[in-house]
Order: structure tokens, then C-alpha cells, then sequence
């Protein structure tokens, strides 16, 4: 079965550019998880969606990120404008609605903003 | 502030020891607990998991204890092998926000042949 896929694997772009992370949650599962890996702050909860509902956004630094979910199969991470401080790692995660509360996470989109 | 503390960086075990990684928490209404591995350039992946209703999970070699009491849980890797080198996370989970996961910043194991 194929896992979480997320694309691009690796982003550079220049300051003020707009960015968009994609990711294909794995067939079946409810819920998809956006994450953020810093240094500084380690791994934090950007959003969540369940059957393609945005549910919790509070993670969501600022207006610059959006995040959506058109259908079951499809989400993407949006930035804009860009700035050096996105620089991070950005994982996707999905998991079943039933079952226990383990999330699968994607290889994740290295994003660094010149 | 930091609900989830993984107080150690890193930790360096020879191969067949014992690896004892340490997660303390701050927030009482956590009752769900995760360990994930995660090794480089790839996504964390699950490892074992425990419910604040129990005080020990066992899965092969890995074994994760809770000491609520405590606020404190710890991931024991027996015996330890040079796969098992990676980034270890724990993370934490409240009954009525089972969705958010709080994760600490986790610890780099170094299994020495």
C-alpha cells in the first residue's frame, strides 16, 4: 500500500514568493494532519481536516498559510508571500476515522525561503 | 511553553544494551502517549503507543512505560541494535483532542556497534 506521498520532496524560492506544498493522504483515511519541524519548535500541528472539512486551524501562524482540502484524495499548504522564517520542514500525516489514533506521516517537503 | 520535554538531545548506547529514553509532561489531562522514530529525510513513523489506563505496553523489543504520578513516560529498547539509531519523538494527546498531537522535541539515539 502506498503511504502518505507529498510533493514537492525539496522547495527553494526566493522571499516573497507564493508556495504550495501538495499531499495524497492514504486511501481511506478521514483525517489529514499538517505539520510544521523547526529547530526551534520541533514538530507543531499547523491544521487538520476530516472528511475534507477543515476542523482546527489554531496551529496556523498567520494569514500568509492556507490550507485545502478539495477532495478525499488531495490536500495542499499554501504560503503567501513566503518569508525566510518558513524555512522548515512540513509533513503531512493522515489517519483512519476508526482504530486507534496513530497518524502515518509523509517524507515530508523541505522548504527553505532565500 | 513546552507541554511534552524530551530533557535529553541525545544518547549513545552499545549495541545488545538497554536505550532508555525519557518524555515528561506537564499537562494532567493528557491520557494518550505515543512514541514515533523518525530517520532522516523521512517522515515519522509509529512506534508503540499507551493508554493512560495502563502503566506498561509491550511490543518485541520495545517496551514504553507511564508513571502518571509522574508526568513522566520512558521508551525501553532491549536489546538495542544499529538500526534502531534515529530521532525519537514522544508525543501526547488529550481524550477530548484526540486529533492534537503534542510532540516533544525529541532524542537522537546512537546505537554503537
Amino acid at each position: 500500500d502506498a503511504g502518505v506521498i507529498q510533493s514537492p520532496r525539496h522547495e527553494v524560492t526566493e522571499m516573497g514568493q507564493e508556495v504550495t506544498l501538495r499531499c495524497k493522504p492514504i486511501s481511506g483515511h478521514d483525517y489529514l494532519f499538517w505539520y510544521r519541524q523547526t529547530m526551534m519548535r520541533g514538530l507543531e500541528l499547523l491544521i487538520y481536516f476530516n472528511n475534507n472539512v477543515p476542523i482546527d486551524d489554531s496551529g496556523m501562524p498567520e494569514d500568509r498559510f492556507s490550507a485545502k482540502m478539495p477532495n478525499a484524495s488531495f490536500s495542499t499548504l499554501k504560503i503567501q508571500p513566503s518569508e525566510p522564517r518558513d524555512s522548515a520542514v512540513y509533513f503531512c500525516a493522515s489517519r483512519p476515522s476508526r482504530g486507534p489514533l496513530t497518524q502515518y506521516f509523509g517524507p515530508g517537503t523541505r522548504l527553505l525561503v532565500l | 511553553d513546552q507541554q511534552v520535554k524530551q530533557n535529553s538531545p541525545s544518547l549513545s548506547v552499545q549495541e545488545g544494551r538497554i536505550s532508555i529514553l525519557n518524555c515528561d509532561y506537564t499537562n494532567s489531562m493528557f491520557d494518550y502517549f505515543l512514541w514515533y522514530k523518525k530517520y532522516p529525510a523521512e517522515g515519522p513513523t509509529f512506534l508503540i503507543s499507551i493508554s493512560s489506563i495502563k502503566d506498561k505496553n509491550e511490543d518485541g523489543r520495545f517496551t514504553v512505560f507511564l508513571n502518571k504520578s509522574a508526568k513522566h513516560l520512558s521508551l525501553h529498547i532491549v536489546p538495542s541494535q544499529p538500526g534502531d539509531s534515529a530521532v525519537y519523538f514522544c508525543a501526547a494527546s488529550e481524550s477530548g483532542a484526540t486529533n492534537k498531537l503534542i510532540f516533544g522535541t525529541g532524542t537522537l539515539l546512537a546505537v554503537q556497534p
